[in-house]
């Protein structure tokens, strides 16, 4: 059973092009997790999607970020018009049901670097 | 406002000894807590869970404390091995918030053989 899929694993973009970034969750996995990690920090909560719904958004950028979990096919973060600030590490997790203890699978992450 | 606070960036301690890692919390919704472990370029890998209703919990080697009264939880990995040499995340949760965690800084534990 494979992990969790995060494609690609590095990304280098020049300031204003578009990023984006893919997640296959775990097989059986329908809730899917993004974070981001700014060097030097922790891990932030950015949205939290089912297949076909944005469950919660809280931590989305209100601008140029949005993310997708189509029926069929990996969970996509869009990053639109890229800038510095966006450099950072981005994780997806998944988990097969909300689980009680918070318990969720990452991916090896997308090291997004804005040139 | 830094919710989940790991106040020291790093801990060294030898093989064999014990390792007390500390996370502290400011939400008092917070009703679980993790530990998860991160090695360089990869993700973070889930290590430890405890509920707020307990106070503590073991498993082989790890044990999570938690103190409620104080806000306070601690790993404890006894006896170290240079393995365990890694990032350590203190994370929180509660239910209702769609299991999104809240994460602290991290902890970076060397272990010396």
């Amino acid at each position: 059973n494979a992990g969790v899929m995060q494609n690609p694993r590095h990304l280098v973009r020049r300031r204003g092009q578009e990023a984006r970034l893919r997640c296959s969750p775990m097989k059986g996995h329908s809730h899917v997790y993004w974070y981001r990690q700014l060097p030097e920090e922790g891990l932030k909560f950015m949205v939290y999607l089912q297949k076909e719904n944005i469950i919660d958004e809280s931590g989305m950028p209100k601008e140029r970020f949005s993310a997708e979990f189509p029926k069929e096919g990996p969970s996509i973060l869009r990053i639109q018009q890229v800038v510095r600030g966006d450099s950072a590490a981005y994780f997806c997790a998944s988990s097969p049901v909300l689980k009680g203890n918070g318990e969720a699978f990452f991916g090896q992450g997308t090291r997004l670097t804005v040139v | 406002d830094q919710q989940v606070k790991q106040n020291s960036p790093s801990l060294s301690v030898q093989e064999g000894r014990i390792s007390i890692l500390n996370c502290d919390y400011t939400n008092s919704m917070f009703d679980y807590f993790l530990w998860y472990k991160k090695y360089p370029a990869e993700g973070p890998t889930f290590l430890i869970s405890i509920s707020s209703i307990k106070d503590k919990n073991e498993d082989g080697r790890f044990t999570v404390f938690l103190n409620k009264s104080a806000k306070h939880l601690s790993l404890h990995i006894v006896p170290s091995q240079p393995g365990d040499s890694a990032v350590y995340f203190c994370a929180a949760g509660y239910t209702g918030a769609n299991s999104k965690l809240t994460f602290g800084k991290g902890i970076t534990l060397s272990v010396r053989p």
